[in-house]
């Protein structure tokens, strides 16, 4: 069936980087856009940053642009999140998420906890 | 960028009855709209987008209305597993925003 998988997440120190992957199953990942959102503990949810289904388009929430990159590998089926300069605040669960407009196929999440 | 309120923050419904949610924009997203539902520890599920279709699988107690600024998630006859936290989105511009959520739980 149609899922997506989300690795990579860890307790890492302020000012560290940690790169988060995507591994989609069950349908064409070539032809389908994709999202990182992320919800902070106790919180909501809170969009980070999009790929078009060819690589070649990028969007970020103001937030993460400049220090996080969102890049794809349609040959391997896999979305990357490159977090740089990470701070308390990007402390969440990242879910990887399927869609161009309304996001229809989310993963389960992984955690990161940015704590010294 | 456009700013998503959802009221109210909490609903105490009790198993049977219906739930109203709300979801106001800060400007016209036309009807570019989506809820989600999100049970604990689970990423969340699509429900509606256009502010109406139903998502694959979605029951039809579950129905969206509105356009515009304004929008309404209608759950008729909540059942067990209803009781969850609900989402608005909308992706007429970007960056893409949710609202606050509106958690509905049992009274």
């Amino acid at each position: 069936q149609e899922q997506l998988v989300e690795s990579g997440g860890a307790v890492v120190q302020p000012g560290r980087a940690l790169r988060l992957s995507c591994a989609a199953s069950g349908y064409t990942f070539s032809s389908q856009a994709m999202h990182w959102v992320r919800q902070p503990p106790g919180k909501g949810l809170e969009w980070v940053a999009f790929i078009s289904y060819h690589g070649s388009a990028q969007y970020y929430a103001d937030y993460v642009k400049g220090r996080f990159t969102i890049s794809r590998d349609n040959s391997k089926n896999t979305v990357s999140l490159q977090m740089n300069s990470l701070g308390a605040e990007d402390t969440a669960v990242y879910y990887c998420v399927r869609g161009f407009r309304y996001m229809d196929l989310w993963g389960n999440g992984t955690t990161v906890i940015v704590s010294s | 960028e456009i700013v998503m309120t959802q009221s109210p923050g909490t609903l105490s419904v009790s198993p049977g009855e219906s739930a109203t949610l709300s979801c106001r924009a800060s400007q016209s997203v036309i009807r570019d709209l989506a809820w989600y539902q999100q049970t604990p520890g689970q990423g969340p599920t699509l429900l509606i987008y256009d502010a109406s279709t139903r998502a694959t699988g979605i029951p039809p107690r579950f129905s969206g209305s509105g356009s515009g600024t304004e929008f309404t998630l209608t759950i008729s006859s909540l059942q067990s597993e209803d009781f969850a936290v609900y989402y608005c989105q909308q992706y007429n511009k970007w960056p893409r925003t949710f609202g606050q959520g509106t958690k509905v739980e049992i009274k």
